[in-house]
């Protein structure tokens, strides 16, 4: 079982330039999120999509644009790099129900902006 | 305004002994309480959780305790493992849409041998 599979790994970037960081879940699980790790942050969220056709801002979404592209897929776009948004990106998935909701977490996407 | 707070952001102590990692949080309304592990270079997993009705619940070595008149959470490892190496995060579940989880910034945890 892969869980949650992002790529790239690790990305670096110029100021300006844009990229989008792929979100797969093979769960079946209905809800989806971006979270960005900061030192001293935490993880905070950026976006996150309940169910199959909607997406909603999280806490930090600006320059941020994200798709719901099927029930597996969440992808992250940075449609113009800066510094700031040098940070290690997590997409997490969750069955959206009763309960705790325990989010299941891929392995990071490392990105750098110059 | 940080809403889910981890005053201490290390801990350092000796195998066999016992871990205590702390949580406060400001929002009444939070429902559920999870704990996180994560170690260097990968995602975040799941450890336990406790939902704001309860005031303790246990899973082997891990407890988590609740108190909310106080809104502050702890997590006990014990006995502690040089294993248990990593940075814990709170989380608490919202009321929104996707009941979306904010989280705490993180306590590295050492355990020493």
């Amino acid at each position: 079982n892969a869980g949650v599979t992002q790529t790239p790994k690790f990305q670096v970037l110029k100021t300006g330039q844009s990229m989008t960081l792929q979100c797969a879940q093979d769960m079946n699980h209905n809800s989806m999120y971006w979270y960005r790790q900061d030192p001293g942050m935490g993880l905070r969220l950026i976006y996150y999509s309940a169910s199959e056709g909607t997406t909603d801002k999280g806490e930090v979404p600006n320059g941020y644009n994200v798709s719901r592209l099927n029930k597996r897929e969440f992808s992250l776009r940075l449609e113009s790099a800066a510094p700031s948004q040098t940070s290690v990106y997590f997409c997490a998935s969750s069955v959206l129900g009763t309960g705790a909701n325990v989010l299941t977490f891929g392995a990071g996407s490392r990105l750098t902006v110059l | 305004d940080q809403q889910v707070k981890q005053n201490s952001p290390s801990l350092s102590v000796q195998e066999g002994r016992i871990s205590i990692l702390n949580c406060d949080y400001t929002n009444s309304m939070f429902d559920y309480f999870l704990w996180y592990k994560k170690y260097p270079a990968e995602g975040p997993t799941f450890l336990i959780s406790i939902s704001s009705i309860k005031d303790k619940n246990e899973d082997g070595r891990f407890t988590v305790f609740l108190n909310k008149s106080a809104k502050h959470l702890s997590l006990h490892i014990v006995p502690s493992q040089p294993g248990d190496s990593a940075v814990y995060f709170c989380a608490a579940r919202g009321s929104g849409s996707a009941r979306q989880l904010t989280f705490g910034s993180g306590t590295q945890l050492t355990v020493l041998p």
